[in-house]
């Protein structure tokens, strides 16, 4: 079975500072992973996704995150953190034969002045 | 460019009562979902449909029901409320279709249903 695992309710980080949202997943097959945001009292937004080749991926407002097979990890993170990052992030996981994705549970990131 | 489209954002129901939670997009994506967001738990899948015409169960599809009428418009229907479906919930679409797969979702900003 297909399951996502986000280990931190909250991280806390002061502005400047690098970041790091942790997630791991396991699933049959090769995996598609993805990275969502979401702000107060709206729908998820996509950040980046890793389907195959480099293992670095780069997305949206300066995010990044590194998919390692080996350690079944797609960790989030971000160089220079900002006050404006804080939001809930989500880590999802899809397996080659199905369309449905299974979301982690949420790490709320609190970026501090 | 609207993206996927969800009304009522708020509605509040006595328990017993029926609503029928409305949502559209404008991608053209050929599929759709439903979920159910609730604390600590993170987004849980109620019902998919692949296809206009087809929909499928997810995790969680009890006390729902689902209409796919059109390539557009996914509709979710609570026959008979009860407060465990006080819950936030959200549309989501995507482009499936062979040759786009690892296409992302695209989310709506969600109904928020509070049953008394």
């Amino acid at each position: 079975a297909q399951s996502v695992a986000q280990p931190e309710d909250q991280v806390n980080v002061a502005e400047g500072n690098p970041l790091t949202v942790k997630c791991t997943y396991s699933v049959s097959g090769n995996p598609y992973l993805f990275w969502y945001v979401q702000y107060p009292n709206r729908g998820l937004q996509f950040l980046l996704k890793y389907i195959t080749g480099d293992n670095l991926v780069k997305g949206s407002y300066g995010f990044e995150a590194e998919f390692n097979k080996s350690q079944t990890s797609f960790h989030l993170k971000k160089p220079s953190a900002l006050v404006s990052d804080s939001a809930l992030y989500f880590c999802a996981v899809r397996g080659a034969n199905t369309d449905k994705l299974i979301f982690g549970t949420g790490t709320r990131l609190q970026v501090f002045p | 460019n609207a993206g996927v489209t969800q009304t009522p954002k708020f509605q509040v129901l006595k328990t017993g009562q029926s609503m029928t939670l409305q949502c559209a997009q404008d991608m053209n994506h050929n599929s759709m979902y439903w979920y159910r967001q609730d604390p600590g738990m993170g987004l849980r899948l109620i019902y998919y449909s692949a296809s206009e015409g087809t929909t499928d169960k997810g995790e969680v599809p009890n006390g729902y029901n689902v209409s796919r009428l059109n390539k557009r418009e996914f509709s979710l229907r609570l026959e008979s409320a009860a407060p465990s479906q006080t819950s936030v919930y959200f549309c989501a679409s995507s482009a499936t279709q062979t040759g786009r797969r690892g296409q992302p979702q695209h989310f709506g900003d969600g109904t928020r249903l509070s049953i008394l």
